[in-house]
């Protein structure tokens, strides 16, 4: 029920773009997009809830493919402020349980 | 606007002692989940309460856990008789509507040590 998020992961030189996927072997009812800083609480980037939905902010997007299961995150020109853990997290039934992935270390270097 | 708080920050208990984690939601947030990060892991779904009801509990241990959010006061993570297992972060978050389809606001979480 745990998504799988791929790659495990990634590292990037600043301006380079990255995408992370998440896959789920369940329907998904909607998808939310998390960063976590090593010692420090997840912080929301953003929620899709239908699927085709994309949205952005920043140079961050992301898209929900809702007939394949799948998310992916798309972070185009890096930043190193973009370094952390991205988690994905989907509802494995409407407003309840909620799963996160297995999470994508991203690193980006000078 | 005060964000979710938890506390304490940092909780050291010996094998066979009780821990006790607190969680106080953001103002007009009455929508608490439960999660567990054990060291270089992801995060595990525990439980999700509403205001005095336990919606879902599917994530936690059957045994020596147990999770609460009464009317007045913050919500409780209770565990009993802890073990070394149990090291782990602990993270609150809340969210202000019902269901899992809103932003979840985390609080900075317990990191709990079993001696």
């Amino acid at each position: 029920q745990q998504p799988v998020q791929s790659p495990q992961a990634v590292i990037l030189r600043e301006g380079e773009d990255a995408v992370i996927n998440c896959s789920s072997s369940k329907a998904l009812y909607s998808v939310h997009w998390y960063r976590q800083k090593h010692g420090e609480a997840p912080v929301f980037l953003m929620i899709l809830l239908k699927g085709g939905e994309q949205k952005g902010h920043d140079k961050i997007s992301a898209s929900f493919n809702e007939k394949k299961q799948q998310s992916s995150l798309y972070l185009t020109a890096s930043q190193l402020s973009y370094s952390g853990t991205y988690f994905c997290g989907t509802e494995g039934v409407p407003g309840n349980q909620f799963y996160f992935g297995t999470g994508t270390s991203l690193t980006v270097i000078p | 606007n005060a964000g979710v708080m938890q506390n304490p920050r940092h909780l050291v208990r010996r094998r066979g002692q009780e821990a006790r984690l607190r969680c106080s939601p953001m103002k007009g947030h009455s929508h608490v989940y439960w999660y567990r990060q054990l060291p270089e892991e992801g995060l595990k779904f525990m439980v999700y309460l509403q205001k005095e009801n336990i919606i879902d509990e599917s994530g936690m241990p059957k045994e020596r856990f147990s999770a609460e959010f009464p009317k007045e006061g913050p919500s409780i993570l209770r565990i009993q008789q802890v073990v070394r297992g149990d090291s782990a972060a602990y993270f609150c978050a809340s969210s202000p509507s019902p269901g899992l389809r809103n932003e979840q606001f985390f609080g900075p979480g317990t990191r709990l040590t079993v001696l």
